[in-house]
């Protein structure tokens, strides 16, 4: 069980907008900055959001991120059939460990 | 442009060991945070061990600690990770990934992976 929680899957649309979560406790994401990663079928992660809502170069403004006390969501507008992929946040755990949410399947119907 | 490029990989019985390693290429290797996150089949993202950029300290996940052994040599620009006492669980792809600074709880690029696997 993951120590950072995320809903297994959501699905929209193409053109909607989807929301995924990312619940942790004040020993994670509350006292630290939240990643998000995408990882599309077969192949390795990539970074998409770091420090809560900053965007590595190349990485499109419809990707953004935020955080609220002890969780954060990852928040995709204008679904593409190519966002289909599996997401992931991360942030620091205890001890200098690093940490990852279980991991949401996103569907694009 | 950043590279990672793991090897060592392959078929191994319960209770032995493994060497992977990671070449890097593309920056100062030595300034940042480096890590291993392994993704056994089917499953999510795991943290196994980082090491920091400058003083090379080692952290390691539970899971793995007294077991795994994190190094990297920094005249051949490479991050390796020892594996001893190999178990079934720890059978997964294991990725290389660079921080974005000497720390390395943000994994700003990741390596192809390679895939251990532990037979029972």
């Amino acid at each position: 069980q993951s120590v950072l929680t995320q809903p297994p899957s959501v699905s929209a649309a193409p053109g909607q907008d989807v929301t995924i979560s990312c619940s942790g406790s004040n020993s994670n994401i509350g006292n630290n900055y939240v990643s998000w990663y995408q990882q599309l079928p077969g192949t390795a992660p990539k970074l998409l959001i770091y420090d809560n809502n900053k965007r590595p170069s190349g990485i499109p403004d419809r990707f953004s991120g935020s955080k609220s006390g002890t969780s954060a969501t990852l928040d995709i507008t204008g679904l593409q059939t190519g966002d289909e992929a599996d997401y992931y946040c991360g942030t620091w755990g205890s001890s200098l460990n690093v940490v990852f949410g279980g991991g949401t399947k996103l569907t694009v119907l | 442009e950043v590279q990672l490029l793991e090897s060592g990989g392959g078929l191994v019985q319960s209770g032995g060991s493994l060497r992977l390693s990671c070449a890097a290429s593309g920056f100062t290797f030595s300034n940042y945070g480096m890590s291993w996150v392994r993704q056994a089949p089917g499953k999510g993202l795991e943290w196994v061990s980082g090491i920091t950029g400058t003083y090379d300290s080692p952290y390691y996940a539970d899971s793995v600690k007294g077991r795994f052994t994190i190094s990297r040599d920094t005249s051949k620009n490479t991050l390796n990770l020892e594996m001893n006492s190999l178990r079934a669980e720890d059978t997964a792809v294991y990725y290389c990934a660079k921080g974005t600074s000497g720390w390395y709880s943000v994994c700003e690029s990741w390596g192809q992976g390679t895939l251990v696997t532990v037979s029972s």
